[in-house]
């Protein structure tokens, strides 16, 4: 299965909201999940099946979808989001497939 | 506090080998299946492998297949990626990542990332 994530970058403000997009290539039901990586460190698991927050992370990240098309929505952003984001699939495996990734600045 | 470190990364000519180490703590390791996960420069992530909680059951990325061996030791806390015929493209960061237990059961996610050991197949 394959996860295309758009936009490849996102250049947004402080206070303001992202959302970021990732489409499979056939239906995987709700089982996606989104991390987060910054420059030099270990990717974050943020959010699981679709709209389940990780466990400490904050409110202002929210997962939806279902199907073939998810959304990762980030409110109230903080410079400290600056990041890759990537979605991944656990649906149909092996193997696990991950997104191409979205920059968000 | 649950932490991974991985370990014996380097620069290895193509066709060379490499063993990497994962040394987990602060949880329970045999109760967890785990996996590694790679990030060559400029790309995404790409999931390599990953092996049951008893070591019994063990699946791979057709990148690697038939050339990377995923193991671990339970009485040492310690999984292992045995990377033999390296490539170019096997150039990477390489991840111990360990599974996320939702209701009891794997979920094939990660939820806790070790910081990554290099890998560097050049001539």
């Amino acid at each position: 299965i394959v996860l295309t994530q758009s936009p490849a970058t996102l250049s947004l403000s402080p206070g303001e909201s992202a959302t970021l997009s990732c489409r499979a290539s056939r239906s995987i039901s709700t089982y996606l999940a989104w991390y987060q990586q910054k420059p030099g460190q270990a990717p974050r698991l943020l959010i699981y099946d679709s709209s389940n927050r990780a466990s400490g992370i904050p409110a202002r990240f929210s997962g939806s979808g279902s199907g073939t098309d998810f959304t990762l929505t980030i409110s109230s952003l903080e410079p400290e989001d600056s990041a890759f984001y990537y979605c991944q699939q656990r649906y149909n495996w092996p193997p696990i497939t991950f997104g191409q990734g979205s920059r968000l600045e | 506090q649950v932490s991974l470190v991985e370990s014996g990364g380097g620069v290895v000519q193509p066709g060379g080998s490499l063993r990497l180490s994962c040394a987990a703590s602060g949880f329970t390791f045999s109760d967890y299946v785990m996996h590694w996960v790679r990030r060559a420069p400029g790309k995404g992530l790409e999931w390599v492998a990953l092996i049951w909680f008893d070591g019994n059951t063990r699946h791979y990325a057709e990148s690697v297949q038939g050339r990377f061996t995923i193991s671990r030791d339970n009485s040492k806390h310690t999984m292992y990626l045995q990377m033999n015929s390296l490539r170019g493209e096997d150039t990477a960061m390489y991840y111990c990542a360990r599974d996320h237990e939702i209701a009891g059961r794997m979920s094939l996610t990660f939820d806790f990332w070790g910081q990554g050991t290099p890998v560097t197949v050049s001539s």
